[in-house]
């Protein structure tokens, strides 16, 4: 079992430039998140889809558009990179609405924007 | 925003030593989760408490959730080595998981 895998590891862009994080989960789960995490802040959400077909906003989701594609995958844009964007992205699913859900993350993508 | 503050920021301890991480809110969750995340890789779980006054062991971690459902405890009794990262707990109010809170994180070093 591949878990939760995303792609590429790392990056550097060039402000303004653009790009896509992909994610994909091999667990058959409904819920898919993508966070951002900066020294000293924790995880932030950035936006989630509790199913397929359907997004929220999290806490931080300016400048970022997300696409679930199919139950397996879920997509992160940036789509005019700044340098406030320079961080490690993480990609995680979990089976909520149980009461022991967990969310299962991938390896992350450390992105530079200069 | 509701936010989780973990206590302290930053420890580093011989082995054998004890050692007790903090999380704490103003805000009530309906459940609290503590992840562990190791360099280079992504977060996963320890243990979710769910009942105020809950208290769970997983060998020598003790993890307490308060009984306000405010707060929360890890406490590592003998810390190894490999207790070695970076602590976060999460906190849900949602009941359905479907949005988490995650702390600031309390980054541990275990030196021999």
């Amino acid at each position: 079992n591949a878990g939760v895998t995303q792609t590429p590891k790392f990056q550097v862009l060039k402000t303004g430039q653009s790009m896509t994080l992909q994610c994909a989960q091999d667990m058959n789960h409904n819920s898919m998140y993508w966070y951002r995490q900066d020294p000293g802040m924790g995880l932030r959400l950035i936006y989630y889809s509790a199913s397929e077909g359907t997004t929220d906003k999290g806490e931080v989701p300016n400048g970022y558009n997300v696409s679930r594609l199919n139950k397996r995958e879920f997509s992160l844009r940036l789509e005019s990179a700044a340098p406030s964007q320079t961080s490690v992205y993480f990609c995680a699913s979990s089976e909520a609405g149980q009461s022991s859900y967990e969310q299962y993350f991938g390896p992350g993508t450390r992105l530079t924007v200069t | 925003t509701q936010l989780l503050e973990q206590s302290p920021q930053f420890l580093s301890i011989q082995e054998g030593e004890n050692l007790t991480v903090y999380c704490n809110s103003s805000s009530v969750f309906s459940s609290l989760q503590w992840y562990r995340q190791e360099p280079g890789e992504g977060p996963v779980l320890l243990v979710t408490v769910v009942t105020g006054g809950e208290v769970k062991k997983l060998k020598r971690l003790t993890f307490q959730f308060g009984d306000a459902r405010k707060d929360s405890s890890l406490h590592i009794t003998a810390a190894q080595p490999g207790d070695t990262g970076l602590y976060l707990c999460a906190g849900d109010n949602t009941g359905t998981a479907s949005k988490l809170t995650f702390g600031t994180g309390t980054r541990l070093q275990v030196t021999l």
